[in-house]
């Protein structure tokens, strides 16, 4: 069966210090991969997709930045966090003998920045 | 563009209710997919079905069912005989094409099953 894995789960950030989330998925290959952000009492908002290693699409401009390194690695990094960024940031994949349509969410991670 | 509206923010019924949530939807794709989502307090979204357009069957997995109404562009949610585990969000998402690869989400619509 596969499993998605997001670390940390939670983190308390400084203004201005840097950021890197990372999500990992097992027991499928060649997945879809996402990075949402959900402010508090918000819906989600997509932030970065990828159909494949080195390929990132970016919907939302701003100072986050996203990275494939390996087939189901999906790394989420900013070099300077703004208080804008804290939120919870959900890691999802699709693909698999579903196909390409649900996606499945990781746990999360809690991002406060102060 | 695809559009998700959950008119319900929040819903609140004692144990042992039905309640019913409200999705409608806008599309310009001829295929397309619809999905519903719970987020409980812990945060992670579960999948929770997936309706194909060209499926207007409803589905019921125990107490859930799904009502499907291509005419109307909605995909309404009821739980039945509620419980207070399903106190959460739920969110309505559609997908257009198979290469579309981004699920639009509506706003989503909180639930609070009061025992």
């Amino acid at each position: 069966s596969q499993t998605i894995h997001q670390w940390p789960a939670t983190l308390v950030q400084p203004v201005g210090s840097p950021l890197s989330l990372e999500c990992t998925v097992e027991g499928t290959s060649n997945p879809n991969l996402y990075w949402y952000r959900q402010a508090a009492g918000r819906g989600l908002q997509l932030l970065f997709y990828s159909v494949g290693i080195g390929q990132i699409s970016s919907e939302v401009p701003q100072n986050l930045s996203a990275s494939r390194p390996q087939d189901r690695q999906f790394i989420l990094s900013s070099k300077k966090l703004l208080l804008s960024d804290s939120g919870f940031y959900l890691c999802a994949w699709s693909g698999g003998t579903s196909g390409y349509y649900e996606q499945y969410f990781g746990p999360g991670t809690r991002l406060t920045v102060t | 563009a695809q559009k998700v509206t959950q008119a319900q923010t929040e819903i609140s019924v004692v144990e042992k209710e039905d309640v019913t949530l409200d999705c409608v939807y806008e599309t310009r794709d001829t295929t397309y997919y619809l999905f519903w989502y719970k987020q409980p307090p812990s945060g992670e979204l579960v999948f929770l079905i997936r309706r194909n357009s060209f499926d207007e069957q409803n589905e019921i997995s125990g107490r859930y069912s799904w009502n499907f109404q291509k005419s109307t562009s909605s995909f309404n949610f009821t739980i039945t005989a509620s419980q207070v585990v399903d106190s959460a969000v739920y969110f309505c998402a559609l997908k257009g094409k198979v290469e579309d690869y981004k699920l639009s989400f509506g706003a989503g619509t909180t639930v609070t099953v009061r025992a």
